[in-house]
């Protein structure tokens, strides 16, 4: 089993649908975090969680929902959402909060919001 | 605030060349560490090399190596040899040390590197 897993990988949704993007790690790191990178942006932080609670949320609007049950799971709930939220959305994890370790990153899930 | 500096948006080299990625980071913490990363077409973003702040010795991973000025707060990438598999989106990345809290790392926007047969 690969390090970080994404699902889906990609996702077509409507502005009124509500769909959920899963993320696994297999790493046995205690930090996970959602970034979202769009078209000519730098990759955008979300939300950061460790050890299942949540420590950052980066002025994220409502209509995306983090949830993480334990240290090897997150998900990201999506509920009427707009198309400029048409992005690749990953997910990292890592070991904290040692300096030197490095974010694991998952292969993404590709959004598109009609 | 912290903050990552990648000037070159694209650039092109012959493949077996030796290639500089620059980055300039901005940060008032005396602990940090920075990262490269690859990003290829299918999206996943690939750890290439780490630097931390204290480290005397420039980092060295195979063809990688990082050219750490910390005088100058740069961290430039070098790539020696290029292959055409190194064409990919390549991010500079740092992250301050935190006690407290899962400490986040912070992005440039990008080199797209683009390695020429």
């Amino acid at each position: 089993e690969t390090g970080v897993t994404q699902t889906p990988r990609h996702l077509v949704m409507g502005m009124t649908n509500k769909k959920s993007l899963k993320c696994e790690q297999h790493l046995g790191h205690n930090a996970m975090y959602w970034y979202k990178q769009s078209a000519k942006k730098p990759l955008e932080l979300m939300f950061v969680y460790n050890f299942k609670e949540q420590t950052e949320n980066n002025s994220v609007p409502s209509r995306f929902s983090p949830e993480c049950p334990n240290s090897s799971h997150l998900f990201l709930h999506l509920h009427t959402l707009q198309p400029e939220d048409s992005a690749l959305y990953l997910c990292a994890s890592s070991q904290d909060p040692p300096l030197g370790y490095e974010q694991y990153f998952g292969p993404g899930t590709r959004l598109t919001v009609t | 605030a912290q903050k990552i500096t990648q000037t070159q948006p694209g650039m092109f080299v012959q493949e077996k060349e030796a290639v500089t990625l620059d980055c300039t980071y901005d940060t008032s913490d005396p602990s940090y560490g920075l990262f490269w990363y690859k990003q290829p077409s299918s999206g996943e973003m690939i750890f290439l090399i780490y630097q931390g702040s204290y480290d005397q010795q420039n980092a060295t991973e195979g063809r990688y190596s990082l050219n750490f000025q910390k005088a100058r707060k740069s961290a430039n990438l070098v790539i020696s040899a290029s292959q055409l598999g190194d064409s990919a989106m390549y991010f500079c990345a740092m992250r301050e040390f935190s006690w407290s809290s899962a400490s986040k790392i912070i992005f440039g926007s990008g080199t797209r590197l683009s390695i020429r047969p």
